[in-house]
């Protein structure tokens, strides 16, 4: 079966930095597209951003509001996909979900972890 | 592309059908989910119609236009929670790796089965 499990959420304060980790199992990840997508508690989904797997080149792709600020990455030798957040604010603050793309959709998700910014 | 437009509530008798839209999507390639509190999104429609592997064929979607739509027949208790469609709207190509990926949500529907 396939699991996605992410860690590293926290209590940040604004401008801070954090690392999320999401380890995978079940599929090739190094042939897997992997985004993260987050969720304000109580609000909508936005999808944040996605890596592409290595032998398509590995590229990263942001959505606007956290381009500059967010990086992706990954480790296929430890079935790893990464997320450094930097210049933590306020309107960060959601659950983060890593989730695999399947061509343009996402079939799978993890169970998210949280991130709060507050001073 | 803007957030997707969603009804924020919708409600039906258990055994009934019910549709929920999904306004300003410009690619065929919408996706449903739905969320259970304090779960993660679970994909139940890809591609305006597809339904992944294990998902009942009580759910089903369609597409005209820029509005695409989600019908539940068959009501169950178990249906109820929040559902979300999204549309790809990137160009992306993944056989040659080339493009870039956006992906946008609508706000959700809370779908209560009375």
């Amino acid at each position: 079966d396939v699991q996605l499990v992410e860690s590293g959420g926290g209590l940040v304060k604004p401008g801070g930095s954090l690392r999320l980790s999401c380890v995978a199992s079940g599929f090739i990840f190094a042939d897997a597209w992997l985004s993260w997508v987050r969720q304000v508690p109580g609000k909508g989904l936005e999808w944040v951003g996605r890596i592409k797997s290595k032998t398509n080149g590995g590229t990263t792709d942001y959505a606007a509001p956290v381009k500059g600020r967010f990086t992706i990455s990954r480790d296929d030798s430890k079935n790893t996909l990464y997320l450094q957040i930097n210049g933590l604010r306020a309107e960060d603050s959601a659950l983060y979900f890593c989730a695999t793309n399947a061509l343009f959709h996402f079939d799978y998700w993890g169970q998210g972890t949280l991130v709060t910014v507050s001073s | 592309q803007s957030a997707l437009t969603q009804p924020p509530s919708a409600s039906g008798s258990a055994g009934q059908s019910v549709t929920i839209s999904c306004t300003g999507t410009s690619s065929d390639y919408v996706s449903w989910y739905q969320q259970h509190p304090g779960k993660a999104p679970k994909l139940i429609i890809f591609e305006v119609n597809k339904r992944p592997s294990g998902v009942p064929d009580r759910f089903s979607g369609s597409k005209s236009g820029s509005t695409a739509s989600l019908t539940v027949s068959g009501l169950q208790a178990g249906d109820e929670g929040i559902f979300y469609c999204s549309s790809y709207a990137g160009n992306d190509n993944w056989l040659f790796g080339t493009g870039s990926s956006n992906w946008v949500f609508g706000g959700g529907t809370k779908l209560t089965v009375v």
